[in-house]
């Protein structure tokens, strides 16, 4: 069966620093792989998604960036956080046939300080 | 206009009631629709499809209205473990991605 795994769960991290957020699908091939941000009182904003390797896309200009090195692998990264990027980090996979259904990862939960 | 509005809520109601949540969304060719849950603290899980004709999970009933762009989920004899935020997502047309637009959401606390 299909499981997806994020890490880290839960994040403190200061104003400027670095981040790194990974994802990784198994038990599918070649899957939509998609980046979503909840922020308090808020909806599931889309971040990016991906078709396959090497290929994102974005939806919202922003200071964080997603790559795909391999084809179950996803990650969300930012040279420099701000304030603003605290929120519940959603990693999620939907495969080829189009039922609409997402599976979510556990979620990482970023506070910035 | 957001692509999809929901009861801001909270509702609070005593185990054995019965509540609706209502959704309107602004694409009339939106394609496909969806209700799901997410518990506090955890990741979004599908709880059901919403199809044309309505449709009926034990306790959950959807109904779609295409004219009024309306969406609801009924949820019969509360239970405590239905306490949760219920997500109103519609699926947008012309998108090979299928691209899903989620609501706020709608808190529900089921008492004792």
């Amino acid at each position: 069966s299909q499981t997806i795994h994020q890490w880290p769960a839960t994040l403190v991290q200061p104003v400027g620093s670095p981040l790194s957020l990974e994802c990784t699908v198994e038990g599918t091939s070649n899957p939509n792989l998609y980046w979503y941000r909840q922020a308090a009182g808020r909806g599931l904003q889309l971040l990016f998604y991906s078709v396959g390797i090497g290929q994102i896309s974005s939806e919202v200009p922003q200071n964080l960036s997603a790559s795909r090195p391999q084809d179950r692998q996803f990650i969300l990264s930012s040279k420099k956080l701000l304030l603003s990027d605290s929120g519940f980090y959603l990693c999620a996979w939907k495969g080829e046939t189009n039922t609409g259904e997402l599976f979510f990862g556990e979620g990482s939960r970023l506070t910035v300080l | 206009r957001k692509e999809v509005e929901q009861d801001p809520g909270p509702f609070n109601v005593p185990e054995g009631a019965t509540v609706a949540f209502n959704c309107t969304y602004s694409n009339s060719a939106s394609q496909s629709f969806f209700w799901y849950r997410q518990d506090c603290r955890k990741e979004p899980k599908l709880l059901m499809s919403v199809y044309s004709s309505g449709n009926e999970d034990g306790r959950f009933t959807a109904q779609l209205n295409r004219a009024s762009q309306y969406i609801s989920l009924l949820i019969r004899d509360s239970k405590l473990s239905d306490s949760a935020t219920y997500l109103c997502v519609v699926m947008g047309r012309g998108s090979t991605l299928g691209r899903l637009y989620f609501g706020r959401g709608t808190q529900l606390t089921v008492w004792p």
